[in-house]
């Protein structure tokens, strides 16, 4: 079946814009993921949604980022007033549901605010 | 919270021989420990995994050892070939959020 799908595949921006970036994760999958990859870095967990909610938000790095799942499947990462470190891959994954091991992660989506 | 270290960043071995990559945790509460596995411009693939009440798993080419004594596990590959150079990302997870090393890239010398 599909796997996990994010658009765009290559954002660039200007410094201080808002970006959108989308996930579409696997279907029937309640957990949904996002992360951030700095080149030359793992992935860094940014916010976890189980169904509609974020039940853990705790790395979201400021107030300029959030994130939306409203229907429990799509979700949508906010970037407000870009900034240049913010330039990196954002990788979305999904998991069948809460603590269930293998979460299966999308190509990302490559920002580059310049 | 948790911090997964992982070493070394870059490692070298003649195609056949064996590779090692070796993290540690510091949250005993970890429970789950994933290896994925990232070629250049592509996604995280998960390659094998280990939970907490399990010592050693093996796939084909591919295991994992777990010491939970020592907060530390290990990510083995025998017989390496050309098409296991990569960057591995070793990780460790508590209830749902994963943490990941910051990722060894394997080089298999022809």
């Amino acid at each position: 079946g599909a796997g996990v799908s994010q658009t765009p595949s290559n954002k660039v921006t200007e410094k201080g814009k808002y970006v959108e970036l989308r996930c579409d994760p696997i279907s029937g999958h309640t957990a949904l993921y996002w992360y951030r990859q700095s080149l030359g870095q793992g992935p860094e967990f940014l916010i976890y949604f189980q169904g509609t909610g974020a039940a853990d938000d705790s790395g979201l790095p400021n107030d300029r980022f959030f994130a939306v799942r409203p229907e429990g499947s799509v979700s949508t990462l906010k970037i407000q007033r870009t900034e240049r470190g913010d330039s990196a891959v954002y990788l979305c994954a999904s998991s069948l549901g809460p603590n269930t091991d293998t979460q299966y992660f999308g190509p990302g989506t490559r920002l580059t605010v310049l | 919270g948790e911090n997964v270290e992982q070493h070394p960043s870059t490692l070298s071995v003649q195609e056949g021989d064996s590779a090692v990559i070796k993290c540690t945790y510091s949250d005993s509460a970890s429970n789950y420990f994933p290896w994925y596995k990232q070629e250049l411009g592509k996604r995280p693939q998960l390659i094998i995994d280990i939970r907490s009440n399990v010592g050693e798993k093996k796939d084909q080419r591919i295991a994992v050892t777990l010491n939970k004594t020592a907060k530390h596990f290990s990510l083995h590959i025998t017989e390496t070939q050309p098409e296991d150079s990569a960057v591995y990302f070793c990780a460790a997870r508590r209830d749902d959020k994963i943490i990941f090393g910051k990722g060894t890239r394997l080089h298999i010398l022809p």
